[in-house]
């Protein structure tokens, strides 16, 4: 079936450095991606998300990338912190009647923050 | 407003035990959710509920049984757990009731069946 998935497992990072966290979707029929960090003994935190109608969306210190061309959508965390380390999820939503709610995870990428 | 919470925090069964993991959630979503999350794996869908008196199966139903009791709560039941359901369960909940929306997860249930 299709599937969501991340180009690297793990991610480390310098402290003050930026970080480009990615993911590669199969199903062009998804309309919807979220992403989410989770931190060790936590639930998935949500991050930001962005619809397919764009290519880019901004929030505090982050950056979603979407190229639905190649079907990649990318993280972006500016000056990362120590904080920051965690394991991210991108997410894809079909959103179709059949797939409705059902949120396909990725495994995850762990983002090791060094000082 | 505490969002997703989750009872117990921790469990530990033996094998054909059987348990019912509680979740509530005060935003006033419609959709509820459960999922399960094994080691280096993504989460996995078990089941979800639209809304209020309906419930659907996700991608890994079998051994499971859920229940809407309301708007606030949702709750999984195992009813004859088995090894292979070790794992850490987290349910979540969004604001949509028919379309794609942000959902919120709780803190999760750490549950080992012996």
């Amino acid at each position: 079936g299709e599937s969501v998935g991340l180009h690297l497992p793990t991610l480390s990072v310098q402290e003050g450095d930026n970080s480009i966290i990615n993911c590669a979707y199969s199903n062009s029929a998804s309309d919807y991606f979220i992403w989410y960090k989770q931190e060790s003994g936590k639930g998935p935190q949500f991050i930001i998300d962005i619809r397919s109608n764009m290519d880019k969306r901004q929030g505090q210190r982050v950056t979603v990338l979407l190229n639905k061309t190649v079907k990649h959508l990318s993280l972006q965390i500016a000056a990362t912190q120590p904080g920051d380390s965690a394991v991210y999820f991108c997410a894809e939503d079909q959103m179709t009647t059949d797939s409705w709610g059902k949120l396909q995870f990725g495994a995850g990428t762990q983002v090791v923050v060094t000082p | 407003n505490a969002g997703v919470t989750q009872t117990p925090k921790f469990q530990v069964l033996k094998t054909g035990q059987s348990m019912t993991l509680q979740c509530a959630q005060d935003m006033n979503h419609n959709s509820m959710y459960w999922y399960r999350q094994d080691p280096g794996m993504g989460l996995r869908l078990i089941y979800y509920s639209a809304s209020e008196g309906t419930t659907d199966k996700g991608e890994v139903p079998n051994g499971y049984n859920v229940s809407r009791l309301n708007k606030r709560e949702f709750s999984l039941r195992l009813e004859s757990a088995a090894p292979s359901q070790t794992s850490v369960y987290f349910c979540a909940s969004s604001g949509a009731s028919g379309g794609a929306e942000t959902q919120y997860f709780g803190p999760g249930t750490r549950l080992l069946v012996l």
